[in-house]
């Protein structure tokens, strides 16, 4: 039972232009979000977490957006950068009784420059 | 530099062994969990432990067991190993249960021969 799922394995991106990535989660016990980026032969790094009383967030280059109502969360990189390429999962959690953290199987992002 | 510490880097060994996987939180940090990552898979969630005591536990086999110390470092214990039990192990941490970000080691990766 995949409870967090980002439906899209890859997504290759422009230099410069806007990157979007989806998130889409089934347990509406979960509150509190979050992107990891994954190099490889690293561990991931945070990026940038919602919790559920907000529907947008934004730090820099990078803003997630929370959509409660249709259990969807994404992650605007604007603008994309080659750096930015590497795999980017996100993570959904749950104060109210479900401790651990769940991730999606990730999405490779490869910016073109 | 998460500051979580893993040991060791890389492990090669044969079916039917056992072996230990071990993680150093960053200091402070009370939360441990341990995830599972195969071939460029997503993150599966094993096992977490809160102060010492195990809080919630994932898709992990009973060929795996893990225990957090009262100095909070973690082990994960893998016996009786299979083939298919290579893959990456990351430890992450955190100072909440399940709130804030999880940070995490380079992970231990794992091939059984």
């Amino acid at each position: 039972d995949q409870q967090v799922k980002q439906n899209s394995p890859s997504l290759s991106v422009q230099e410069g232009r806007i990157s979007i990535l989806n998130c889409d989660y089934t347990n509406s016990m979960f509150d509190y979000f979050l992107w990891y980026k994954k190099y490889p032969a690293e561990g991931p790094t945070f990026l940038i977490s919602i919790s559920s009383i907000k529907d947008k967030n934004e730090d820099g280059r990078f803003t997630v957006f929370l959509n409660k109502s249709a259990k969807h969360l994404s992650l605007h990189i604007v603008p994309s950068q080659p750096g930015d390429s590497a795999v980017y999962f996100c993570a959904a959690s749950g104060i109210s009784g479900t401790y651990k953290y769940i991730f999606g199987t990730g999405t490779r992002l490869k910016v073109l420059a | 530099d998460s500051g979580v510490t893993q040991t060791p880097k890389h492990l090669i060994t044969a079916t039917g062994q056992r072996v230990t996987l071990r993680c150093s939180p960053r200091s402070g940090d009370l939360s441990v969990y341990w995830y599972q990552q195969s071939l460029d898979q997503g993150l599966q969630f094993l096992i977490q432990y809160y102060n010492g005591e195990e809080r919630a536990k994932g898709n992990i086999l009973e060929r795996f067991s893990a225990q957090q110390f009262p100095d909070l470092h973690s082990e994960l214990n893998l016996s009786s190993l299979e083939l298919g039990d290579s893959a990456l192990y990351f430890c992450a941490s955190s100072v909440a249960i399940n709130t804030g970000e999880l940070f995490f080691g380079e992970g231990s990766r794992l091939t059984v021969l």
